[in-house]
């Protein structure tokens, strides 16, 4: 298994407060991701990141920040949660970031936001 | 933008039996990657599968072989001698081939396959 770890791996929280999930990874590999899974809608990516201090969105960046200050650790800010982003939050690697290489995806993180 | 349907939310099969989950996408690229997640209920999500669009030859691994069917946009997934550790959400995915290195996945809904003993 590749070395990803995220943490919390569950956590409940109210509206409005800031919430940081980690994602840690000892693969060394350039690129990060982190992806929300929620019923009916499959992962979809939040944003992702190809080294460090360099990140971008994906499809559902809204209310969401990420930083990237070592290669080993991508973190995801929600600075005001709100009860949408009560998901399941999955953090994913790939060496290469291309088509042909694979992504890795840690355990997940559950939040829950009341 | 590219999209993934799943369209069956769940299927069962007898354990022994042989059973095909389907999966369309849409798509205006004629270069990219097709795969098939499998998410056990410890939710870790593991790669079953992997097509590349150039190939012809449907990929096989052990029981799983994909029907990959480029004209019609379509990659259904077999299984075969379902075990009950096959029991699981099963995702179609798709990614571009750009090489500029930041190829996203896109999922389909899923499919929760359950094994009948």
């Amino acid at each position: 298994d590749a070395g990803i770890t995220q943490s919390p791996r569950h956590k409940v929280t109210e509206t409005g407060t800031p919430v940081t999930l980690r994602c840690h990874q000892t693969e060394n590999h350039r690129y990060m991701y982190w992806y929300r899974q929620d019923p009916g809608h499959g992962l979809r990516l939040i944003h992702y990141s190809y080294g460090v201090k360099d990140t971008d969105k994906g499809e559902v960046s809204d209310g969401y920040s990420v930083s990237r200050s070592k290669t080993e650790d991508f973190l995801l800010t929600l600075e005001s949660a709100t009860s949408s982003q009560t998901s399941v939050y999955f953090c994913a690697i790939s060496d290469t970031g291309t088509a042909l290489d694979e992504q890795y995806f840690g355990p997940g993180t559950r939040l829950t936001v009341t | 933008a590219q999209t993934v349907t799943q369209s069956q939310p769940e299927m069962s099969v007898q354990e022994a039996e042989t059973v095909t989950l389907s999966c369309t996408y849409d798509t205006s690229e004629s270069d990219y990657y097709l795969f098939w997640y499998k998410q056990p209920p410890s939710r870790q999500m593991i790669l079953v599968i992997r097509q590349e669009a150039y190939k012809q030859q449907n990929a096989t691994e052990n029981r799983f072989s994909v029907n990959f069917q480029k004209a019609a946009k379509s990659f259904s997934l077999k299984i075969s001698d379902s075990q009950l550790g096959d029991a699981a959400m099963y995702f179609c995915a798709y990614r571009s081939v750009t090489n500029f290195g930041n190829e996203k996945l896109t999922f389909g809904t899923g499919t929760r396959l359950t094994i009948i003993p």
